[in-house]
């Protein structure tokens, strides 16, 4: 099946600073990527649709100028948190869909992300 | 989007078959049904997808009844190591932006 790559796996930063998290399809190219987030024992949330060439389309409560997504090239998507606090801390997932199967997507590993 | 209700846990033991259910009353016609598998601190991964009827896999089966307003995802003979968390989502065909909305998921405990 189609890979999906997180990088970095895990992260633990500074109050104030700002993370980059990688979105990497490794063997399709995906137009379109979606970041979700999820806090533990919670479903994962919809953050963004992040779009090949063209700004990225943020879900009701989102701030995206908080949350940054650039999506350069097919095969890439980053999201930028800027200005992490503590309650940015959670485990970001990315996933892409390939085409193969109707609706289905494929996720990366995930972002573990911990503002100190 | 339509949206799904699932029960938030389930037990079961080694070697039993273990059915989760979903309901999607208002899924629409062109909507597919999709199941993902999802342990913890890592992203979800596919199981099985269908439309209507039944679909059966290497790893479980998904039923569909005709009004589809409902699935059944089945894994047979569940083992220690399916102990996860399954999600049910309903989303748009192919060409669409599939963008998916996960519903709160089902934890399914095995013990042994």
């Amino acid at each position: 099946g189609a890979v999906v790559s997180q990088h970095p796996s895990w992260v633990i930063c500074k109050s104030g600073t700002s993370v980059k998290i990688e979105c990497r399809s490794l063997d399709f190219q995906a137009t379109t990527m979606f970041w979700y987030r999820q806090f533990p024992k919670q479903s994962l949330m919809l953050m963004a649709t992040s779009n090949e060439g063209s700004k990225a389309t943020y879900e009701q409560g989102v701030e995206k100028d908080k949350f940054l997504i650039n999506h350069a090239s097919l095969t890439l998507s980053t999201l930028t948190v800027t200005s992490a606090h503590p309650e940015d801390s959670s485990f970001y997932i990315c996933s892409a869909s390939a085409g193969e199967r109707p609706g289905e997507l494929f996720f990366g590993e995930g972002s573990r992300l911990t503002v100190l | 989007l339509a949206k799904t209700t699932q029960p938030i846990s389930m037990d079961s033991y080694e070697g039993q078959e273990v059915n989760i259910t979903c309901s999607h009353n208002n899924i629409a016609t062109n909507d597919y049904i999709t199941w993902y598998q999802q342990f913890p601190s890592q992203g979800p991964r596919f199981i099985i997808q269908g439309y209507k009827t039944k679909v059966t896999n290497e790893v479980a089966s998904l039923f569909i009844p005709a009004d589809r307003k409902s699935s059944t995802l089945s894994l047979p003979r569940v083992s220690l190591s399916d102990t996860a968390v399954y999600y049910c989502l309903v989303g748009p065909a192919r060409g669409a932006t599939n963008k998916l909305i996960f519903g709160t998921g089902t934890l399914l405990a095995v013990q042994p």
